[in-house]
């Protein structure tokens, strides 16, 4: 089975300044994708960024960036220079390859505050 | 058009009600999903399509009743629900007929049901 842990429920952060979300998973599969989405208020899940297992390289899109640490089975989210938009509710996801569900955690709440 | 359309946005609804929750995509989309969300808590997959064809049932109660007309469509009747089915039902698709790396799941905003 795969899990998928998300140990800060809350964050907050300033505008302009850099936060880091954390994200671990365990699983036995060796092909797999790891995914960050965003949950605004407005309820839409939106994806922020994805990885895939078989990549070295860490993604990123834009001010959004991961530090993808395979062996430890680490998947944190950095988002530079926040932006009030950026308050949301943030969901570390994990699914196989060819599979059909994604795992996703718990979630953690970011507050940019002015 | 890169949008997963939900209707309707809101939804209140008596234990002895019949309702349908749509959900329409026109991206060529080959797999639909129908989650469930708590406040405060992830998405639960409960129903996928793939290709029109049930692919996964997570187990759902049959008061939850999913159809895919078509590739384009995904419905989710409802029947004498329970208040702990309070939720926001969200419906998803992914371009291929199941997820990977390079195909994201696309979702939209959701209903938000509560059952009185």
């Amino acid at each position: 089975a795969q899990t998928v842990t998300q140990s800060q429920p809350e964050m907050s952060v300033q505008e302009a300044e850099t936060v880091t979300l954390s994200c671990t998973y365990d699983t036995s599969e060796s092909n797999y994708y790891l995914f960050w989405y965003k949950q605004p208020p407005s309820r839409q899940m939106i994806l922020v960024i994805r990885q895939e297992a078989y990549k070295q390289q860490n993604a990123t899109e834009n001010r959004f960036s991961v530090n993808f640490q395979k062996a430890a089975k680490s998947f944190s989210l950095k988002i530079s220079d926040s932006q009030l938009g950026d308050t949301a509710m943030y969901f570390c996801a994990f699914t196989i390859n060819s599979g059909y569900a994604l795992n996703f955690g718990k979630g953690t709440s970011l507050l940019v505050t002015p | 058009d890169t949008e997963v359309t939900q209707t309707p946005k809101h939804l209140v609804m008596g234990m002895t009600n019949k309702k349908s929750l749509k959900c329409e995509q026109h991206m060529g989309h080959r797999a639909m999903y129908w989650y469930k969300q708590k406040a405060k808590k992830p998405p639960e997959l409960m129903f996928v399509y793939s290709y029109e064809k049930l692919s996964i049932n997570e187990s759902v109660p049959s008061r939850f009743s999913p159809e895919c007309p078509n590739s384009s469509l995904l419905n989710l009747h409802l029947h004498a629900l329970q208040p702990e089915d309070s939720a926001l039902y969200l419906c998803a698709s992914s371009r291929l007929g199941h997820l990977h790396g390079n195909t994201e799941a696309f979702f939209g905003q959701g209903t938000r049901l509560t059952v009185v």
